[in-house]
């Protein structure tokens, strides 16, 4: 497709479950980030990929969290015993990098709903 | 840390009316900025953006001002729709602050249209 493809647009789970958030990036968009939105917050940064390494985890908020992208392409969001803390909307974009110190702006999936019960 | 940052959380305007939405950042040395826009249920949408070797940039019914002076950014929309209606966030990239992340974004201002 054109845009960023989030899947699955909702997810509901029992508090202890793991569970697997997939993003499909633009096609050529190498650069791909993981944000975390709580309703009626702003943008939460967790996690940025360049191609497949993840030169910046800082805002990933436990080890329960990780992520990872094979291929320079898909990227899967994990949550391990998940929390009812962790429901949220967990969004991702992608972006072009731009030449030298030019910044290209994020573009942005429809992301997925989480609820832990 | 440094943050971006909103004068308003929320802004109504009647339709046809210009709106203005504002923000405040706080590093002077902030060289990127973009405005998104979130409907409810959907992932922010890129609107407009604007470098700092600008000070003025116009889009379709959008200009985004930049006063480097005094560290504010604004966002206006002509004609303001109800299709207009929305949360848009103000973002910034701060080159060489250590993080790759690039964009710090701002907590959103929740702009309504009525009738």
């Amino acid at each position: 497709g054109a845009g960023v493809s989030q899947s699955p647009s909702n997810k509901v789970t029992e508090k202890g479950k793991d569970v697997e958030l997939r993003c499909d990036p633009i096609s050529g968009h190498t650069a791909l980030y993981w944000y975390r939105q709580s309703l009626g917050q702003g943008l939460e940064f967790l996690i940025y990929f360049q191609g497949n390494s993840a030169p910046d985890k800082s805002g990933l908020p436990s080890d329960r969290f990780s992520a990872e992208r094979t291929g320079g392409s898909v990227s899967t969001l994990t949550i391990q015993r998940t929390q009812q803390e962790d429901s949220a909307v967990y969004l991702c974009a992608s972006s072009l990098v731009g030449s030298g110190a030019a910044v290209q702006p994020q573009h942005f999936g429809d992301g997925t709903r989480l609820s832990i019960l | 840390g440094e943050s971006v940052g909103l004068h308003l959380p929320t802004l109504s305007v009647q339709e046809g009316d210009n709106s203005i939405i504002n923000c405040a950042y706080s590093n002077s040395a902030s060289d990127y900025f973009i405005w998104y826009k979130q409907e409810s249920g959907k992932g922010p949408q890129f609107i407009i953006d604007i470098r700092s070797n600008m000070d003025k940039r116009q889009g379709q019914r959008v200009t985004v001002l930049l006063n480097k002076t005094v560290k504010h950014l604004s966002l206006q929309i002509a004609a303001t729709q109800p299709g207009d209606s929305a949360v848009y966030f103000c973002a910034e990239n701060i080159p060489f602050s250590g993080s790759a992340r690039q964009l710090t974004f701002g907590s959103g201002t929740q702009l309504t249209v009525l009738p």
